[in-house]
């Protein structure tokens, strides 16, 4: 299966800042990965797919981009309520899809 | 509009098998191209991506539990059916059903999920 590393496992910051969260795949999966978000007691959001295609109805102070291996998700201007649990996801040929381990964005 | 939302008991024993129902509505999934797959999420870990299921009954599940799962569909009652054998405690999880869209014909995300059932294994 393909391994998603991402960091980092969290993330203290304040509103208005910019926050920047990687996802690096062990193989080569083009631009199949998408980013979700989650918040207790709600259902999960995705915000982008194919590395860097923003969701619709996602604000666009998210964007996401690809280097090779290596996968990030920017928030331009953090939010009261972008604070949350973020995590990448690889959807590259046939499953499984596998996830990245999850970053947990707290306020500072 | 587009919904899912899943059911099942909230408590299992070790050893059992469990039964989780996903129950939808805006989309059929005798459509081409769609899909609806099952996700878990243990308390304070990662998500775990766990099966899917397309609409011409293709079924695809995860390595590890791959001998544990069956997936199915109802297309008549807009249902997808998940069950888990031999469960243990470490099963102890929020499990997700979302449906799948393919953006392009080749980009395939989860785009709409329920907001999951906890589900306990404890004797």
């Amino acid at each position: 299966d393909i391994q998603m590393t991402q960091s980092p496992s969290s993330l203290s910051a304040s509103v208005g800042d910019r926050v920047t969260i990687t996802c690096r795949a062990s193989q080569s999966i083009g631009s199949y990965l998408n980013w979700y978000q989650l918040k207790p007691g709600k259902a999960p959001k995705l915000l982008i797919y194919a590395a860097s295609s923003l969701q619709s109805g996602v604000p666009s102070r998210f964007s996401g981009s690809a280097s090779g291996t290596d996968f990030t998700l920017t928030i331009s201007s953090l939010q009261p309520e972008d604070f949350a649990t973020y995590f990448c996801q690889q959807t590259y040929n046939s499953p499984p899809y596998t996830f990245g381990q999850g970053t947990t964005l707290e306020i500072k | 509009q587009v919904t899912l939302r899943e059911s099942g008991p909230a408590l299992v024993k070790p050893t059992q098998t469990l039964t989780l129902t996903c129950t939808f509505s805006g989309f059929s999934l005798s459509t081409s191209g769609m899909c609806v797959g099952w996700i878990r999420q243990p308390p304070g870990k990662a998500l775990e991506w766990l099966a899917r299921i397309d609409w011409d009954d293709d079924k695809y599940y995860s390595t590890s539990l791959k001998t544990r799962l069956t997936i199915s569909k109802d297309t008549s009652k807009n249902q997808v059916v998940l069950t888990m054998t031999k469960m243990d405690p470490v099963d102890t999880a929020t499990y997700y059903c979302a449906r799948m869209t393919w953006f392009g014909e080749l980009f395939a995300a989860f785009d709409i999920w329920g907001q999951g059932t906890m589900v306990t294994v404890s004797s």
